[in-house]
C-alpha cells in the first residue's frame, strides 16, 4: 500500500543554519503531497502542498518539489529560526484512487533550531 | 473564517468507560475525517464522512466508531476504553476539487485512559 517515510530525528541546527528533511513515497496512484508542521500542544498545520509531479510548494520561506522520478517531495529552508521549532509531517493523499480523506503521514521529524 | 474546533480539549477516562468527541469543520466543508496520533504508532487514519456518510475507513476495531449530522459537524465514539486508546485524537475537514484539495486540522483532543 501507499507509505511515506521521512528522516530519522531530531535534527539539531544553529539559528541561520539550511534545513533539509528527506521525505520519499510509494503509491499507486497520482497523491497529492504536503508537509504539515505541529507545534507542541497543538494540532496540525498545512505548511506546504504539491498536486503533481514538478510542482513546487512553498510557504513562510519552505519549499518542497514533488519529484516523480525520485518519489521525493523533501522539504527546504535557507535560514531557519527559532520559532521554526517543531514536529514536521510530511504526508500524501490519493484521492483520484478513491482514497477519500485520507493522509498517510510519514512519522514525523523533531526540528530543534538553537539561537 | 473560524477553523475547526474540536471539543472538549481534554478528557480523562476510565479504562471501560466510552466517550464522545466533537469535530465542527469549517463551514461550507463537507468531509471531515479523523486520525489518532501516539507516540508508537505516529498518526492513523480513522475514517471519513461525507455528507453524513461514511466514505472510507482505517483499519480500527469497531469500538471506534464515528457519525456526521445534516449540518457536517461529526462525531467520533469510542466504546469499552483501553489504555492504549490514550493520544490525540484530530479532526480535519477537507476542501478543494479535482486534483486541488487539502486539509485543515483542529487543535484536538487530547484522551487519557487511566
Amino acid at each position: 500500500g501507499d507509505s511515506v517515510t521521512q528522516m530519522e530525528g531530531p535534527v539539531t541546527l544553529s539559528e541561520e543554519a539550511f534545513l533539509t528533511i528527506n521525505c520519499t513515497y510509494t503509491a499507486t496512484g497520482y497523491p497529492s503531497l504536503f508537509w504539515y508542521v505541529q507545534y507542541p500542544g497543538e494540532g496540525l498545520q498545512l505548511l506546504l502542498k504539491a498536486t503533481k509531479a514538478d510542482d513546487k510548494g512553498s510557504n513562510k520561506g519552505f519549499e518542497a518539489t514533488y519529484r516523480k522520478e525520485t518519489t521525493s517531495f523533501h522539504l527546504e529552508k535557507g535560514s531557519v529560526q527559532v520559532s521554526d521549532s517543531a514536529v514536521y509531517f510530511c504526508a500524501l493523499s490519493d484521492y483520484g484512487s478513491g482514497n477519500t480523506g485520507k493522509l498517510i503521514f510519514g512519522q514525523g521529524t523533531t526540528l530543534q533550531v538553537k539561537p | 473564517k473560524a477553523g475547526v474546533t474540536q471539543t472538549p480539549r481534554y478528557l480523562i477516562k476510565t479504562r471501560g468507560q466510552q466517550v464522545t468527541l466533537s469535530c465542527s469543520p469549517i463551514s461550507g466543508h463537507r468531509s471531515v475525517s479523523w486520525y489518532q496520533q501516539t507516540p508508537g504508532q505516529g498518526l492513523q487514519f480513522l475514517f471519513e464522512y461525507f455528507s453524513e456518510t461514511q466514505r472510507n475507513k482505517g483499519n480500527f476495531p469497531g469500538r471506534f466508531s464515528g457519525r456526521q449530522f445534516s449540518n457536517s459537524r461529526s462525531e467520533m465514539n469510542v466504546s469499552t476504553l483501553e489504555l492504549g486508546d490514550s493520544a490525540l485524537y484530530l479532526c480535519a475537514s477537507s476542501w478543494g476539487t479535482g486534483q486541488d484539495y487539502g486539509y485543515t486540522f483542529g487543535s484536538g483532543t487530547r484522551l487519557t485512559v487511566v
